[in-house]
């Protein structure tokens, strides 16, 4: 199947710096790709969809300026967390959508836990 | 928007015992219905899929039932092994919804061997 990777897998850093995860497709072209965040037993929370060449579209709640997406190409989409603090700690997963034919099914990267000290 | 509300919490079954997991979900344009496992610490796996035209899909042990009208779907799991413990969730989104998938809490299955 396809592969979507996610780096780095983990970070620790101190409040108040910001972090960058990248989510690559590997050997497809992902036109939509996905940002969820996981806090500990619980579920996958959807925070945006980001498209290649747009603007990311965020769930309600989840603050834009905070959490910054790009998607500047068809394999690449980066989330920014900016001026992270602790509550920021979570596990974040990317997903993306083949581009190619019709086809919903979501490839999830292996997720980049943070931690915020 | 789209709510998804999925049950058991927790399921502890015996190995060799079937599993049963229900969900169901509120928007109706939705249209594809995915089932993901996860192990502790790892990516979610897509274990099996549905979409809205169809009714029943089955994959040796694992088959997944859609009623449409009532907006429910269910995940199967027969003769269960202990391999199969994990966290499971169910979700519902697809392409009239550009593809987002909005997630269950989840089912922590337990197989006892």
């Amino acid at each position: 199947g396809a592969v979507v990777s996610q780096h780095p897998s983990w970070v620790i850093c101190k409040s108040g710096t910001s972090v960058k995860i990248e989510c690559r497709s590997l050997d497809f072209q992902a036109t939509t790709m996905f940002w969820y965040r996981q806090f500990p037993k619980q579920s996958l929370m959807l925070m945006a969809t980001s498209n290649e060449g747009s603007k990311a579209t965020y769930e309600q709640g989840v603050e834009k300026d905070k959490f910054l997406i790009n998607h500047a190409s068809l394999t690449l989409s980066t989330l920014t967390v900016t001026s992270a603090h602790p509550e920021d700690s979570s596990f974040y997963i990317c997903s993306a959508v083949t581009a190619t034919g019709y086809s919903e099914t979501q490839y999830f990267g292996p997720g980049t836990r943070l931690l915020v000290l | 928007g789209e709510n998804v509300e999925q049950h058991p919490s927790t399921l502890s079954v015996q190995e060799g015992d079937s599993a049963v997991i229900k969900c169901t979900y509120s928007d109706s344009a939705s249209n594809y219905f995915p089932w993901y496992k996860q192990e502790l610490g790892k990516r979610p796996q897509l274990i099996i899929d549905i979409r809205s035209n169809v009714g029943e899909k089955k994959d040796q042990r694992i088959a997944v039932t859609l009623n449409k009208t009532a907006k429910h779907f269910s995940l199967h799991i027969t003769e269960t092994q202990p391999e199969d413990s994990a966290v499971y969730f169910c979700a519902a989104g697809g392409s009239n919804s550009g593809y987002a998938l909005n997630f269950g809490k989840g089912t922590s299955l337990l197989v006892t061997p």
